[in-house]
């Protein structure tokens, strides 16, 4: 079954610096990769996805991730953090025709003034 | 933007006794979902549901679960007897197709006593 593993529990950044956050995933056949993020006491909303076009997504809040076959990684970036972006994000994957989504550990974001 | 709703939000319920919980998905969405998030744990998907049964479950959806669509508009799920560690954080989620991207609500926390 796939699967994703995400490295790095906690990451803290100061406000305006780059956001990276790490996820790597393991499937037999060609995945489809989300984002999604978790603030406080609510549900998870769709950041981006990559579903076998560009491999280059480009998702809300500027965010944006890359999916690197080489490395079989989809990895999380934002060029500036703002301390709204503090929360929970989660990296998914499935696969065609596949209901069941798998999602990582989750990365707890902390922004630093 | 239309919502996945969820209610109640917070639900306590006796060990051994029976707990619904409830959704409202997406209007004009097809697929449906159950999550589980155990306090500090990661999200775990229970069980997909398309054309008024189940297309897929986990582990972790055993006989002590089940799912309905008794109307139009709502999708449940039961707990028929409920232990200690079913104690979580319970995510519906709704989509347009297969593979497209999983609208959450706000999650239904459950606690039991």
């Amino acid at each position: 079954a796939q699967s994703v593993t995400q490295l790095g529990s906690h990451v803290s950044v100061s406000e305006g610096a780059l956001v990276l956050l790490r996820c790597n995933y393991s499937s037999s056949v060609p995945p489809y990769l989300f984002w999604y993020v978790q603030y406080p006491n609510q549900g998870l909303q769709l950041l981006l996805k990559y579903t076998s076009a560009a491999t280059l997504v480009k998702g809300i809040n500027g965010f944006e991730a890359e999916f690197k076959k080489s490395e079989t990684s989809f990895h999380l970036t934002k060029p500036s953090a703002h301390m709204s972006d503090a929360a929970e994000y989660f990296c998914a994957v499935t696969t065609p025709n596949n209901n069941d989504m798998r999602f990582g550990a989750g990365t707890r974001l902390t922004v630093k003034p | 933007e239309p919502e996945v709703t969820q209610t109640p939000s917070h639900q306590v319920t006796q060990m051994g006794q029976e707990v619904i919980l409830r959704c409202v998905p997406i209007s004009n969405h097809l697929y449906f979902y159950w999550y589980r998030q155990i306090l500090g744990q990661k999200v775990e998907f229970l069980v997909s549901f398309y054309n008024n049964e189940i297309s897929e479950k986990s582990e972790i959806f055993d006989d002590q679960f089940s799912v309905e669509r008794p109307d139009g508009s709502n999708f449940t799920l039961k707990i028929r007897s409920t232990k200690l560690e079913d104690s979580a954080m319970y995510f519906c989620a709704s989509s347009r197709g297969v593979n497209q991207p999983q609208h959450f609500g706000d999650g239904t926390r459950l606690s039991i006593l």
